[in-house]
């Protein structure tokens, strides 16, 4: 199956500072990528769609100046988790499609990130 | 909008058993998917099962069936033979066609004990 790399695993930063996250489809072009945020034994709930060569869709409460995404390419989607504080700290989840396949074909996951701010 | 609502938030199966994980969906939308996701405690999404709205039969795989209601909104996840390692969270998932986005339920937790 597709393979789909987030990076890091996991991350402790300061409250102020910025963290970036990445997703990479390794095997495969994904044109759009997906971000999820996840609470402890909660749902993953969309925060926004990562279009490549275009601006994200965010979903309705998500801060745009917040959490910035970029896609700049068919295999890569960052997410930057701006002036991070504590109630931010969260499970982020990234997926993306396969633009070879068919929409039915499931979504790949990355294994996730743990941020913890401090 | 589109909803999934997932009813139960834990469930417990004795190993070797049968288990029936509720899910109920809302939307007027006519071509969508469905799908069952188990999430371990590694918290890697795992697909275990899809099924496209347009077809009339449940998907199998394995140990793992559903119950699709279309005209009722339902689509319920059988396990068979239940194993320690199906032991998980379990998200019910609905994408369209015209967005691509994954709406998920609230999750199930699934227990199995030996």
């Amino acid at each position: 199956g597709a393979v789909v790399s987030q990076h890091p695993s996991w991350v402790i930063c300061k409250s102020g500072t910025s963290v970036k996250i990445e997703c990479r489809s390794l095997d495969f072009q994904a044109t759009t990528m997906f971000w999820y945020r996840q609470f402890p034994k909660q749902s993953l709930m969309l925060m926004a769609t990562s279009n490549e060569g275009s601006k994200a869709t965010y979903e309705q409460g998500v801060e745009k100046d917040k959490f910035l995404i970029n896609h700049a390419s068919l295999t890569l989607s960052t997410l930057t988790v701006t002036s991070a504080h504590p109630e931010d700290s969260s499970f982020y989840i990234c997926s993306a499609r396969d633009v070879g396949r068919v929409l039915n074909t499931e979504a790949f996951f990355g294994q996730g990130t743990r941020l913890t701010v401090v | 909008a589109q909803t999934v609502t997932q009813s139960q938030p834990e469930m417990s199966v004795q190993e070797a058993e049968t288990v029936t994980l509720s899910c109920t969906y809302d939307t007027s939308e006519s071509d969508y998917y469905l799908f069952w996701y188990k999430q371990p405690p590694s918290r890697q999404m795992i697909l275990v099962i899809r099924q496209e709205a347009y077809k009339q039969q449940n998907a199998t795989e394995n140990r793992f069936s559903v119950n699709f209601q279309k005209a009722a909104k339902s689509f319920s996840l059988k396990i068979s033979d239940s194993q320690l390692g199906d032991a998980a969270m379990y998200f019910c998932a609905y994408v369209t066609s015209n967005t691509g986005k994954l709406i998920f339920g609230q999750g199930t937790t699934l227990q199995v004990k030996p």
